[in-house]
């Protein structure tokens, strides 16, 4: 079983619709969890950590279910600017560990 | 915020050649930087841990002999890859933390193919 999965997509929205990621974790010591966006061909850049309480930023929310060991996000309104790969990310100890990422595409 | 320079953003070179890696923490100092490898359409694979001062830790199944570390200063490391040849075309990032658990920031990625 990988560390952390995601569903690859692509998930293929019109603009405006909602949409929601999910993401699993295997280890239960993981620490620290955060999702990253990444355009073609270019370095991921932080989209938001994710808390056990929630949290939002904008059109993007992020949500931590430890007893489950499964991360979500739901973006809003989606934009054509929202495509990309969503990556799910994992601190556990030193270590960092990236899902393989969900391919959004938004269109028009 | 915090930035990570990474160069060359593109190489190509002929197999069996040696291709340097450099990532800088540009306003950080930077004990850790981890490296990255990632082919196309997958996911990013970590694939050493670059420690100042000491040697890096590489996970399973990337040869060290290969893909050569050096983390000689706070804000510098390299990754060497030694005699490349095409399977070693690939991107590959580096990334460092200002503290243990916030934000990871990346260099912008090195794209190396070998012909």
């Amino acid at each position: 079983r990988k560390e952390v999965e995601q569903d690859p997509g692509p998930f293929n929205v019109p603009e405006g619709a909602t949409v929601a990621f999910n993401c699993t974790y295997s280890n239960s010591a993981s620490q620290s969890f955060f999702w990253y966006r990444q355009d073609c061909r270019k370095e991921p850049k932080l989209l938001m950590s994710v808390y056990s309480s929630g949290n939002e930023d904008g059109r993007f929310t992020a949500q931590l279910n430890r007893a489950s060991q499964y991360i979500s996000l739901l973006i809003r309104d989606s934009k054509l600017s929202d495509s990309a790969t969503y990556l799910c990310v994992v601190i556990l100890g030193n270590k960092l560990v990236f899902g393989a990422g969900t391919i959004l595409r938004v269109k028009s | 915020g915090a930035v990570v320079s990474q160069h060359p953003s593109r190489v190509i070179c002929k197999s069996g050649t040696s291709v340097k890696i450099e990532c800088r923490s540009l306003d950080f100092q930077a004990t850790t930087m981890f490296w990255y490898r990632q082919f196309p359409k997958q996911s990013l694979m970590l694939m050493a841990t670059s420690n100042e001062g000491s040697k890096a830790t590489y996970e399973q199944g990337v040869e060290k002999d290969k893909f050569l570390i050096n983390h000689a200063s706070l804000t510098l490391s390299t990754l060497t890859v030694t005699s490349a040849h095409p399977e070693d075309s690939s991107f590959y990032i580096c990334s460092a933390r200002p503290t243990n658990t916030g934000e990871l920031f990346f260099g912008e990625g090195s794209r190396l193919t070998v012909l």
